[in-house]
């Protein structure tokens, strides 16, 4: 069985750093792309980054560019996003969600499998 | 890059069947098959319903259906049942710099 749980979230006072963490098991994480997706309360779902297998390729949203960094470990089958200069708007739960792949193919823009989240909240 | 626009809410009656639309630009759901789109559940994570456009992934029900004309792409739920409300998102790819878009999400009702 899949199973994808985050971990780090807290409360950050602005400009604080948080390290999430995602633990992955039940596939083989070092074949699968992986993404961070993040939901503020009561709102809608914001993407945040995507890391490849290898960690060659790497995106971001323009509103966490410069400020956060996704990595992942996979001798650890483990998933990060390293966050600093946090903002209030920053507030939400943290997803990390595993790229779809059925039939030996993989499908880098659909995410069918995701973790219960992590609650980040940033306030003085 | 801006959200993908949706409906806020659409309702319908059981067995009725409704339709969510997802409305973005040539640079995201005109210029790529690669819309996808999620069902969540109050507190509960996302679950993938259809993607690149119109495919269902194994375990999901007939009732979903997706397609795409020009800049809109839209999710049609046929024989609507009680447990199909929830919100629902849409997403796509972008060309971009930041590779992914979400759309405003749409409550759906169940009358």
């Amino acid at each position: 069985e899949v199973q994808l749980v985050e971990s780090g979230g807290g409360l950050v006072q602005p400009g604080g750093s948080l390290r999430l963490s995602c633990a992955a098991s039940g596939f083989t994480f070092s074949s699968y792309s992986m993404n961070w997706v993040r939901q503020a309360p009561g709102k809608g779902l914001e993407w945040v980054s995507y890391i490849s297998s290898s960690s060659s390729t790497i995106y971001y949203a323009d509103s966490v560019k410069g400020r956060f960094t996704i990595s992942r470990d996979n001798a650890k089958n483990s998933l990060y996003l390293q966050m600093n200069s946090l903002r209030a708007e920053d507030t939400a739960v943290y997803y990390c969600a595993r790229d779809y792949c059925s039939g030996g193919s993989c499908y880098t823009h659909s995410n069918s499998d995701w973790g219960q989240g992590t609650l980040v909240t940033v306030s003085s | 890059q801006s959200a993908l626009t949706q409906p806020a809410s659409v309702s319908g009656s059981p067995g009725q069947s409704i339709t969510i639309s997802c409305t973005g630009t040539s640079s995201d759901v005109g210029g790529y098959n690669y819309v996808s789109w999620y069902q969540q559940h109050p507190g509960k994570a996302p679950k993938l319903m259809i993607y690149e456009v119109s495919n269902r992934p194994s375990g999901v029900s007939n009732r979903f259906s997706g397609s795409k004309s020009g800049n809109t792409a839209s999710l049609t739920i046929s024989g609507l049942q009680a447990e199909d409300e929830a919100d629902y998102y849409c997403s796509s790819y972008t060309s971009s710099s930041t590779l992914r878009v979400f759309g405003t999400g749409t409550k759906v009702t169940v009358l």
